[in-house]
């Protein structure tokens, strides 16, 4: 079984302000891990993704996130806060190997940035 | 461009009425994916087919019906038996391993 905690539900940052946003995973086997962001009435757009490769995987519009195995944990973080990031973001797993398709979401981390 | 296409975007129930949540996808995936999302809920697997013709029941599948006879569609039925529909409902399709890519919505109220 596996699950995703994203420690925070909302999260407030000035515009220019490092971004932080937690997740942590249980899973049973070697996991893959995505962060997922999401503006008002819209579907989800992938930010970026670790497969197993390099544990400091960059994504779009300047986000990253480092794959921290002993703590298992995978937090997104950007270094300067812009306006237009102002959404909602999602922590996702999924097991490596085999067939297996699904993804388990985190509840999901809301990012408000002050002018 | 490919992509993922869910229809309507809003969608009106009455009590006891089945409707049906139309998605289509032109990426060619393999599988496809239904969730329901509620405010601080995240994400809930309703159901996900794999392969054309098979599908499998997600976290929570009562209430709801899919089919999947090709493999660019995956529509949902809310059926009278779910008891509280109103949510927002976004399909996801994807290849094996690969990130899901989704579709926009469907938002869906009672009257």
């Amino acid at each position: 079984a596996q699950s995703v905690t994203q420690l925070g539900s909302h999260v407030s940052v000035s515009e220019g302000a490092l971004v932080l946003l937690r997740c942590n995973y249980s899973s049973s086997v070697p996991p893959y891990l995505f962060w997922y962001v999401q503006y008002p009435n819209q579907g989800l757009q992938l930010l970026l993704k670790y497969t197993s490769a390099a544990t400091l995987v960059k994504g779009i519009n300047g986000f990253e996130a480092e794959f921290k195995k002993s703590e298992t944990s995978f937090h997104l973080t950007k270094p300067s806060a812009h306006m237009s990031d102002a959404a909602e973001y999602f922590c996702a797993v999924s097991e490596s190997g085999g067939s297996n398709y699904k993804l388990t979401f985190g509840k999901g981390t809301l990012l408000t940035v002050n002018p | 461009d490919g992509g993922i296409t869910q229809s309507p975007k809003y969608l009106f129930r009455k009590e006891g009425q089945n409707v049906t949540l139309s998605c289509e996808q032109n990426l060619n995936h393999d599988a496809m994916y239904w969730y329901r999302q509620d405010p601080g809920q995240g994400l809930r697997l309703i159901y996900y087919s794999q392969i054309v013709n098979d599908f499998q029941k997600g976290d929570i599948a009562e209430g709801y019906s899919v089919s999947r006879e090709k493999k660019e569609s995956f529509p949902l039925t809310v059926t009278s038996a779910q008891k509280n529909p109103t949510a927002f409902y976004l399909c996801a399709s994807s290849m094996q391993l690969q990130p899901q890519h989704f579709g926009d919505g469907t938002r869906l109220s009672i009257l």
